[in-house]
């Protein structure tokens, strides 16, 4: 299948600092990737749709302003915790669709923790 | 996309057949149904997915109802490495759509 990679695996934060998280699509184009977050014993909540060159939109209930989502080629999109407080550590994945069927691959995810 | 149903957990003895059912009942005429996995603390891995006929990889086999409200993934020889949360998720077949997830069901392999 498609690979999907995310950088950083783990990162840890303070309170108030922002932090990028890395998305690619190591061997297809996404036009259109997306993002979810995930709570310890939860399932996967999407926060936004990544499109290429456009703007992201975004589910309800999450920030834009918080959340920072820039797709600027079509294998990488990044998404941007800004002032980050404890209440945004959680698990961070995306993903992004390729193939027949637009099957959706998932990357590894991203462990935020915010001191 | 329409909703599915999963039982919240299963049990299954190593080296058995796991047998995961979905009820999908308003699923549409253009949706797909999805399979995916997700082991702990990893991101979710695509399984399988089909339209109406049965599909069959290399992980497992989807069985589809005639009326497609609803299926079962199977495993057929389960492995401990098969513990994990398993989704059954519809969707229409389009980059642009992405897939929603419940709660899926929480199967744990045994010795």
């Amino acid at each position: 299948g498609a690979v999907v990679s995310q950088h950083p695996s783990r990162v840890i934060c303070k309170s108030g600092t922002s932090v990028k998280i890395e998305c690619r699509s190591l061997d297809f184009q996404a036009t259109t990737m997306f993002w979810y977050r995930q709570f310890p014993k939860k399932s996967l909540m999407l926060m936004a749709t990544s499109n290429e060159g456009s703007k992201a939109t975004y589910e309800q209930g999450v920030e834009k302003d918080k959340f920072l989502i820039n797709h600027a080629s079509l294998t990488l999109s990044t998404l941007t915790v800004t002032s980050a407080h404890p209440e945004d550590s959680s698990f961070y994945i995306c993903s992004a669709g390729w193939g027949s069927g637009n099957t959706i691959y998932f990357g590894e995810g991203s462990w935020l923790t915010v001191v | 996309d329409a909703k599915t149903t999963q039982p919240p957990s299963m049990d299954c003895a190593e080296g058995r057949a796991a047998n995961l059912p979905c009820n999908h009942s308003t699923i549409s005429g253009n949706e797909y149904v999805y399979w995916y996995r997700q082991i702990h603390s990893q991101g979710p891995q695509y399984i399988i997915h089909g339209l109406k006929n049965n599909e069959t990889n290399e992980m497992a086999s989807l069985i589809i109802t005639e009326d497609r409200k609803s299926s079962t993934l199977i495993l057929p020889h389960a492995t401990l490495r098969d513990t994990a949360v398993y989704y059954c998720i519809v969707r229409l077949s389009n980059s642009g759509y992405a897939l929603n997830f419940g709660k899926g069901t929480s199967l744990l392999v045994t010795p």
